[in-house]
């Protein structure tokens, strides 16, 4: 089945550094990478989608320059939180999607984000 | 605009009992897909079912069936035969086309605790 892997699972960081969160699709060439934060207890919430060789859309409220997206290859996203504060202390998720014509996204394990 | 609705915020259930976890929907866009994950304590998203918009049947993969009422715009998911290991958080989660990227969007989640 299709494999996402993310690294690191977890991290700690102190205030005004950055931290790199890698998503990678081990099996399957993936067009699309998606990024979610999720808070204790909450739900998903869609940071940005990325393409390859392309620049990430991020949504609505999103800083893009503090939360840098690179998808430079089809198997490789990157997320780096920079300049972190304690508030940007999070669950990050990412999913990868095949193609277009895929419904289905798989999930990377998610990477636990600790700023002190 | 899209919304995905969980009223349930936790759910109990007696091992090898049914469960029902609800879910509503709403969106202008006639094609879209409804997807269930899991998110056990670990957190990664698995993937359990999926139904598209314009499928005649209701989805059923194992134990997780999928009742859709598209008129109701409903999408309960129906787990049979419950474990222990079913305990964890359920989110509902739809994909509407209009929306160019195809991103996900959730419902705000269930927690399902089996009991023994």
């Amino acid at each position: 089945g299709a494999v996402v892997s993310q690294h690191p699972s977890w991290v700690i960081c102190k205030s005004g550094t950055s931290v790199k969160i890698e998503c990678r699709s081990l099996d399957f060439q993936a067009t699309t990478m998606f990024w979610y934060r999720q808070f204790p207890k909450q739900s998903l919430m869609l940071m940005a989608t990325s393409n390859e060789g392309s620049k990430a859309t991020y949504e609505q409220g999103v800083e893009k320059d503090k939360f840098l997206i690179n998808h430079a290859s089809l198997t490789l996203s990157t997320l780096t939180v920079t300049s972190a504060h304690p508030e940007d202390s999070s669950f990050y998720i990412c999913s990868a999607r095949e193609g277009e014509a895929s419904y289905e996204q798989y999930f990377g394990p998610g990477t636990r984000l600790t700023v002190t | 605009a899209q919304k995905i609705t969980q009223t349930q915020p936790g759910m109990f259930v007696q091992e090898k009992e049914a469960v029902t976890l609800d879910c509503t929907y709403d969106t202008s866009d006639p094609s879209y897909g409804l997807f269930w994950y899991k998110q056990p304590s670990s957190g990664e998203m698995i993937f359990l079912i999926y139904q598209g918009s314009y499928d005649q049947q209701n989805a059923t993969e194992g134990r997780y069936s999928l009742n859709f009422q598209k008129a109701r715009k409903s999408a309960n998911l129906v787990i049979s035969a419950s474990q222990l290991g079913d305990s964890a958080m359920y989110f509902c989660a739809m994909r509407v086309r209009q929306t160019g990227a195809n991103n996900l969007f959730f419902g705000t989640g269930t927690r399902l605790t089996v009991i023994p």
